[in-house]
């Protein structure tokens, strides 16, 4: 069964500081989605990330996938209270199932 | 650009109640899918359909049934509700295996 695992769950940093959020999943996948979820609200597609070494960015995070050690990162650059929200790795399992399994989310706090 | 419409956006209903939760997919888009989200938890997938027919299935207690109409709207009916039914419900809908793209979700309170 694909599992999809997360690290950090919380993480509470300074503005301006860097720092890497890590989606782990444990079989094969074609698709690995970013999603980013702002409390009691829904969530919204960040990164679609659709081949080995695609690397995404927008604005300040930085999104990255590794298919072969199954291993994507999101990378935050200098970050700022605005960032502030649970951000959700999604695979997509291979064989054109039509659902999505959710990482464990990491509830990023960003202080100013 | 046109989103996905979920309605309710509130829900309170008793225990044994019933409830039907509405989706509206973004135009054009041929799979619905349902996830529920407890609170501090992940999304967990309930059920999907693609050209109206039932593609996936999750999680989904036998008390829960969906159904995806001729106009791909989709509704989620859930019976005999118990108080750990209370959570976001959440509607996507995507085209082609592309990204899933949510809707605002509904809460449902049950007491």
């Amino acid at each position: 069964e694909l599992k999809v695992e997360q690290n950090p769950l919380f993480l509470s940093m300074q503005e301006g500081k860097n720092y890497t959020i890590y989606c782990n999943y444990s079989t094969t996948s074609d698709r690995l989605y970013w999603y980013r979820q702002d409390p009691g609200k829904s969530l919204e597609s960040l990164f679609v990330l659709l081949s080995n070494g695609a690397v995404k960015q927008e604005g300040r995070l930085m999104a990255s996938l590794d298919t072969k050690a199954r291993l994507s990162t999101l990378h935050i650059t200098a970050a700022v209270h605005d960032l502030s929200a649970t951000y959700f790795c999604a695979v997509d399992k291979s064989g054109g199932t039509y659902k999505y399994i959710f990482g464990t989310g990491t509830r990023l706090k960003v202080l100013a | 650009a046109a989103g996905v419409i979920q309605s309710p956006r509130h829900l309170i209903k008793e225990k044994r109640e019933t409830a039907t939760l509405k989706c509206y997919p973004i135009p054009r888009h041929d799979t619905v899918y349902w996830y529920q989200q407890g609170p501090g938890q992940d999304p967990q997938f309930l059920i999907s359909f693609y050209e109206k027919m039932q593609s996936d299935k999750g999680s989904i207690p036998d008390r829960f049934s969906a159904q995806q109409f001729s106009d791909y709207h989709s509704e989620l009916n859930m019976s005999s509700l118990e108080l750990g039914d209370s959570a976001l419900y959440f509607c996507a809908s995507s085209s082609d295996l592309d990204t899933q793209y949510f809707g605002p979700g509904t809460r449902l309170t049950v007491l």
